[in-house]
């Protein structure tokens, strides 16, 4: 069966300090691979996808880059944290035999506070 | 307007009793819809995806209405265990620049089961 693997659960940075994110995934080939933001009390904000290793799309323009070395492999950083970077950052992974049927399913998310 | 849009409730319901809601979309041309269940602070999870005739899943019922363009779901003999935010995830239209890859989410209905 497929797993999927987020670290850190839970991480506390000061502004201006650089971001790594890590996500895997296991039990699957050449998955979709989503990197969401959920703000207290919000929805969920689409930030990056990626349909094969090094294509990335963003979906919004911010100081965050996503990257995917490896297939099964996606991580999102930044280079300076900003106050408004504070959020619930989930990954995502789904198959891609039909995009149009197939339901995300989430990695355990980082819970990150910049201070 | 936004494109999935859902009563943030909350939804107070007695233990036992029945509970639906509806989530509406923009995108006429949309072809996969799920609902996701998310308890606090934590990811969230698929609950049931929806088909076009409607399906059961235990105490769970999904409908798709497309000519009103909007998702219901309805939660009989309620349990505290289904206190939580349910998500209403729409895909986008097949051959649309944004479908792949990308999948709306609403901001989510509260649901409190009191005993």
């Amino acid at each position: 069966s497929q797993t999927i693997h987020q670290w850190p659960a839970t991480l506390v940075q000061p502004v201006g300090s650089p971001l790594s994110l890590e996500c895997t995934v296991e039990g699957t080939s050449n998955p979709n691979l989503y990197w969401y933001r959920q703000a207290a009390g919000r929805g969920l904000q689409l930030l990056f996808y990626s349909v094969g290793i090094g294509q990335i799309s963003s979906e919004v323009p911010q100081n965050l880059s996503a990257s995917r070395p490896q297939d099964r492999q996606f991580i999102l950083s930044s280079k300076k944290l900003l106050l408004s970077d504070s959020g619930f950052y989930l990954c995502a992974w789904r198959g891609t035999g039909s995009p149009y049927n197939s339901p995300l399913h989430f990695g355990n998310g980082t819970r990150l506070t910049v201070t | 307007r936004k494109e999935v849009e859902q009563d943030p409730g909350p939804f107070n319901v007695p233990e036992g009793a029945t509970v639906a809601f509806n989530c509406t979309y923009s995108n006429s041309a949309s072809q996969s819809f799920f609902w996701y269940r998310q308890d606090c602070r934590k990811e969230p999870k698929l609950l049931m995806s929806v088909y076009s005739s409607g399906n059961e899943d235990g105490r769970f019922t999904a409908q798709l209405n497309r000519a009103s363009q909007y998702i219901s779901l309805l939660i009989r003999d309620s349990k505290l265990s289904d206190s939580a935010t349910y998500l209403c995830v729409v895909n986008g239209a097949r051959g649309t620049t944004d479908s792949w890859g990308k999948l709306q989410f609403g901001a989510g209905t509260q649901v409190v089961v009191t005993p």
